[in-house]
């Protein structure tokens, strides 16, 4: 299996503008995990899906960021407007069955907003 | 403070030494894992240890886990340069009737030749 794929690995844009990341998870996992990772705050839950359906959004910053899974080997995550905080390291992860079984990370994208 | 604090923050040590990672927590877990990244990459498990494990090894990593003082240890043995990385634990979170992996902010190891 290729593993947990992501797309772009790296991202420039200027505020304003709408961001999509992409990621298609290993197949057959059950579930998929955004993350944001910074220097200031570490790595940070944003939102998690099972079955393709979100299940806790929580560490979803707000409403400029927004994510679906259409189907189980998909999954995109939008800002709109962009801003500069939103610069940082966003990861998608999958594991088989379980939130807390072993979780296999993407390549990240690195998205920089100017 | 956060659910998984890793301790110290950074640690340099000569190729050849052991390298001990730290991790504290608050809440009841059901297992703990932790995880290597390196620079510019994402990140990798490593290994797991269930909450009622108290010592688990697989290859020159040794993990230790003490419930009652809500605490693990990550161990290298012989450590190489290849082991420079950022390393990462990880504890399962509940909130109302889900779940969540939390990470600390991470150990930086640097292992020079």
């Amino acid at each position: 299996d290729a593993g947990v794929i992501q797309s772009p690995r790296h991202e420039v844009t200027e505020m304003g503008q709408e961001v999509t990341l992409r990621c298609k998870p290993i197949s057959g996992h059950d579930y998929l995990f955004w993350y944001r990772q910074t220097m200031m705050r570490g790595l940070e839950l944003l939102i998690y899906f099972n079955n393709n359906v979100p299940i806790d959004d929580s560490g979803m910053p707000e409403d400029r960021f927004s994510a679906k899974m259409p189907n189980a080997s998909f999954s995109t995550l939008k800002i709109q407007p962009s801003e500069p905080r939103d610069s940082a390291v966003y990861f998608c992860a999958s594991s088989l069955r379980l939130v807390s079984e072993t979780q296999y990370f993407g390549p990240g994208t690195r998205l920089l907003v100017l | 403070s956060q659910q998984g604090e890793e301790d110290p923050q950074a640690l340099s040590i000569q190729e050849g030494e052991n390298a001990t990672m730290n991790c504290s927590y608050k809440t009841s877990i059901n297992n703990l894992q932790w995880y290597r990244q390196n620079s510019g990459r994402g990140l990798v498990h490593l290994i797991l240890i269930r909450s009622n494990e108290r010592e688990k090894h697989s290859g020159r990593l040794r993990v230790t886990l003490d419930t009652s003082k809500k605490s693990s240890s990550l161990l290298i043995t012989a450590s190489r340069a290849a082991d420079t990385a950022s390393y990462f634990c990880a504890t399962e979170t509940r909130r109302g009737s889900n779940y969540k992996l939390t990470f600390g902010k991470g150990t930086l190891l640097t292992v020079n030749p």
